[in-house]
């Protein structure tokens, strides 16, 4: 059984900001983990995803995330917010079969 | 990679009656999976087809639900007899080869029952 953990429902920055947005997961086997985007009334756009090597993973749009298996966590991070950033996004753990667990998800409102 | 595109995107219906939402993969994915999403939680497994064989179905597919993937193309979700619980976002999504590929997601269908 797989599950995902997302701290803060809502989260708050100043544009420029450091953005945190937390993701614990629980994965009977080593998981494969995804990040995605979603804008209002559209679907799910990936972010970045781990599946093995580097545990400092790159995405798109300055988002990267750190897989530390220690802690079971895969926190998506960027130096400094936008406007644009302004969105909900969900953290995946995915079994090699491809189902997917999301999380419930982290509404990112970024302030001017 | 024209993406995966979903029809109809909005659908209202009276409670009762039955519903088909269509998901056109990306053409050379070979899993296709749907997932119901509602407002503030992410979305959740239905089911998923490698090629034409559905693989997995989850709980939640009740009775009421079906989906189909004929010749492994374009893939139906139909809804018989709605229920006022079935009002979500119908996500598709495809993938190429197994689980360390990243789903490509349509738009979705809401399915808003009256």
């Amino acid at each position: 059984a797989q599950s995902v953990t997302q701290l803060g429902s809502h989260v708050s920055v100043s544009e420029g900001a450091l953005v945190l947005l937390r993701c614990n997961y629980s994965s009977s086997v080593p998981p494969y983990l995804f990040w995605y985007v979603q804008y209002p009334n559209q679907g799910l756009q990936l972010l970045l995803k781990y599946t093995t090597g580097a545990t400092l993973v790159k995405g798109i749009n300055g988002f990267e995330a750190e897989f530390k298996k220690s802690e079971t966590s895969f926190h998506l991070t960027k130096p400094s917010a936008h406007m644009s950033d302004a969105a909900e996004y969900f953290c995946a753990v995915t079994t090699n079969a491809g189902k997917s667990t999301f999380g419930d998800g982290t509404t990112l409102t970024v302030k001017p | 990679d024209t993406g995966v595109s979903q029809n109809p995107r909005h659908k209202i219906t009276k409670r009762g009656q039955n519903v088909t939402f269509r998901c056109d993969p990306i053409s050379e994915h070979n899993r296709l999976y749907w997932y119901r999403q509602t407002l503030g939680q992410g979305p959740e497994f239905l089911t998923y087809f490698q090629n034409e064989a559905q693989l997995e179905k989850s709980r939640l597919l009740s009775d009421r639900f079906s989906a189909e993937r004929p010749k492994g193309s374009f893939s139906t979700l139909e809804i018989q007899r709605t229920e006022q619980g079935d009002s979500a976002m119908y996500l598709c999504a495809s993938s190429l080869g197994e689980g360390g590929q990243p789903q490509h997601f349509g738009d979705g269908t809401r399915l808003s029952i009256l």
